[in-house]
């Protein structure tokens, strides 16, 4: 059973359109997260939810709109693709938000062409 | 913002060699933790740090964190193959309510059997 899971692991679309990741984890944690990882392999902070309650927002362009159904999932919607969205996007989970000891999920590739 | 400065960024070695490689920080962390990441996979917890000075261990691997809380070091003694990814630092203050770390650039290992 993994415990951070994302779907879809690859993703390859066109400039302006729009899509989705999504994020569930197992583990029963409060905290969830949203990474962008670069090609440069430079992990960055996007947002972070607390019980579904949105507690980090870095500056993110607002064509990224994070959704936290429940404590257990955390969805990425993207509107208006670009180029330089390309990159590996992870979701995690932490049991206390205090720690900085996160399970990440494998990784969701998006390629925007 | 804060910014974690890794080193090396990459290093070659020898199967059986050991591995050495430091954070270093402007700032102040009340937290350090070392990730590793295998190709297509999510970072994956290795040791966490939460008192300057602490020194701990994780089988073949030792971490410590910097006296002045400004910096942290990993160690891997005699390497594997599997020991090949990239290896993260994160740094995390008290002082902001989402539990945001900062990640270093990463150090990327080959071994060469």
């Amino acid at each position: 059973d993994t415990a951070v899971s994302q779907t879809p692991k690859y993703l390859v679309t066109q400039m302006g359109n729009d899509k989705s990741i999504k994020c569930e984890q197992n583990l029963g944690h409060d905290t969830m997260y949203w990474y962008k990882q670069d090609s440069k392999k430079f992990l960055k902070i996007m947002f972070s939810y607390n019980n579904k309650e949105l507690i980090i927002n870095e500056t993110v362009p607002n064509r990224f709109s994070p959704k936290s159904p429940d404590k257990a999932h955390l969805n990425l919607h993207i509107n208006s693709l670009e180029l330089g969205d390309s990159a590996v996007y992870f979701c995690a989970s932490t049991r206390q938000a205090n720690t900085g000891e996160l399970f990440f999920g494998e990784g969701s590739r998006l390629t925007v062409l | 913002g804060q910014q974690l400065n890794q080193s090396p960024q990459s290093m070659f070695i020898q199967e059986g060699e050991d591995v050495s490689m430091n954070c270093t920080s402007s700032s102040i962390f009340n937290t350090w933790l070392w990730y590793k990441q295998d190709p297509g996979e999510g970072p994956v917890l290795l040791i966490a740090l939460y008192k300057a000075g602490e020194l701990t261990s994780n089988g073949r691997l030792t971490a410590q964190f910097g006296i002045t809380r400004k910096d942290s070091f990993l160690n891997i003694s005699a390497s594997i193959p599997s020991d090949v990814g990239i290896y993260f630092c994160a740094g995390r203050m008290n002082n902001n309510a989402g539990n945001m770390l900062t990640f270093g650039g990463g150090t990327r290992l080959m071994v060469k059997p």
